[in-house]
């Protein structure tokens, strides 16, 4: 089946500085990719639409500054955190859909702490 | 209102009981129905997926869609410690499917 991996699991970063979430398709190519944030007992927030070989679309109210997406291949989509603040700590989650149907593949996730 | 609403619980049962998740929508486009079950600290993982009204069944696992009051339901038969996970409705319109979560009942099944 469709695999979705995704690192690093989990990462602690200081205020200020900067955080790069992987996420790849080991067996598929996607030519999209999405993006979504976890708050603790919350649902899963689409935060962005990453598109291979072009720029992402953000959902309202998702700095894109902040959260910077690159989709560089068919297998590979990057999030990095800039400027990160303990508000920003929230657990990370990528996803890809191979067939273009309802079958979307997540990642692991991410866990973010910001001290 | 959220466009998906489910009751976080938890909801604890004791093993071999059989369990109903709820879930309720506002969207009428939703035509595409996703429960996913992620464990803690883990990505979700899709369970069941409807298309439309009506029932699909999948081992220990019923899911079932009523269109008309916008409510889907998934039952699980002979529960066990290892179903102990949150479970998250997620319909989609077609187009993309991208799904759109409720923020997932915890279920809790105790030996």
């Amino acid at each position: 089946g469709a695999v979705v991996s995704q690192h690093p699991s989990w990462v602690i970063c200081k205020s200020g500085t900067s955080v790069k979430i992987e996420c790849r398709s080991l067996d598929f190519q996607a030519t999209t990719m999405f993006w979504y944030r976890q708050f603790p007992k919350q649902s899963l927030m689409l935060m962005a639409t990453s598109n291979e070989g072009s720029k992402a679309t953000y959902e309202q109210g998702v700095e894109k500054d902040k959260f910077l997406i690159n989709h560089a291949s068919l297998t590979l989509s990057t999030l990095t955190v800039t400027s990160a603040h303990p508000e920003d700590s929230s657990f990370y989650i990528c996803s890809a859909n191979r067939d273009n149907n309802y079958g979307y593949t997540f990642g692991s996730g991410t866990r973010l702490t910001v001290v | 209102q959220k466009e998906v609403e489910q009751d976080p619980g938890p909801l604890s049962v004791p093993e071999g009981a059989i369990v109903s998740l709820n879930c309720t929508y506002s969207n009428s486009a939703f035509q595409y129905f996703m429960w996913y079950r992620q464990y803690s600290r883990k990505g979700p993982e899709l369970l069941m997926y409807t298309y439309s009204s009506g029932n699909k069944e999948d081992g220990r696992f019923t899911a079932q869609v009523d269109k008309s009051s916008k409510y889907i339901s998934l039952f699980i038969r002979d529960s066990q410690p290892s179903d102990s996970a949150t479970y998250l409705c997620a319909p989609s319109s077609g187009g993309s499917y991208i799904p759109t979560f409720g923020r997932g009942t915890s279920l809790i099944v105790h030996p």
